[in-house]
């Protein structure tokens, strides 16, 4: 299956605000809002922060929000703090096919 | 609060068998929930290989990535609330760190800590 493509790296600088971009084939996303993030820090279990789009699980901080146009599907870090500093990565259900599909994940750095 | 924890052999010969447990804490696997497991091999992205869902048979109903389905066995072992991965003719493409997770709102919510099989003789 074909995984959708994200950014290898992004940065910035505390108190900025970042963007990840999650671009897919049409056929991956299709007309679902299926699009899952998590954030996943060394040693650490990888932690759902958005799902279903722009849905944050309870606990997550505010400063997460997700986004979709079309085949790219977004997530924005506002107000950037070195705890952001991880390894964020999408993932989508595929309903034709019922399967997910993973994104090759982006390495945020706090400068 | 849910846990999920992997265990099973780090290294596992070409061509066995690689076999791995999830015991879950904290939530029933009777609860019609989905289970899934996902493997990132080194350097490489992550890979989702299947799922479990407790439909009242001794061993669940299970629905697999078709590019392993025909090497991969997800069952579910209700009384112990844990659920398992049998991987068989594994090479060394099948290197990983291994993951439970149970399936959420489409997504993944809460994952294990994941553990690494190492396929070498």
């Amino acid at each position: 299956q074909s995984a959708l493509t994200q950014p290898a790296s992004v940065s910035g600088s505390p108190g900025q605000s970042i963007t990840i971009s999650c671009t897919a084939t049409s056929s991956d996303f299709g007309g679902y809002n299926y699009v899952s993030w998590y954030q996943h820090q060394p040693g650490k279990a990888p932690k759902l922060i958005i799902s279903e789009v722009s849905n944050r699980p309870s606990g997550v901080s505010n400063r997460f929000s997700g986004s979709k146009s079309g085949n790219t599907a977004s997530l924005t870090i506002s107000g950037l703090q070195d705890e952001d500093e991880a390894d964020y990565f999408c993932s989508s259900h595929i309903s034709s096919s019922t399967l997910y599909v993973f994104g090759t994940g982006t390495k945020v750095t706090v400068l | 609060q849910v846990q999920l924890q992997e265990s099973g052999p780090g290294l596992v010969e070409p061509s066995g068998t690689l076999s791995l447990i999830c015991t879950v804490s904290g939530d029933s696997l009777s609860s019609r929930q989905w289970w899934s497991w996902i493997r990132q091999p080194p350097g490489k992205g992550l890979e989702w290989i299947g799922e479990v869902y407790h439909s009242g048979s001794a061993s669940g109903s299970a629905t697999y990535n078709p590019s392993l389905r025909s090497r991969v066995t997800i069952s579910i072992d209700e009384p112990k609330n844990r659920f398992s991965l049998r991987v068989t003719s594994v090479t060394a493409a099948d290197t990983a760190v291994y993951y439970c997770a149970r399936n959420k709102d489409w997504g993944f919510d809460p994952w294990g800590q994941g553990t690494l099989v190492t396929v070498s003789s």
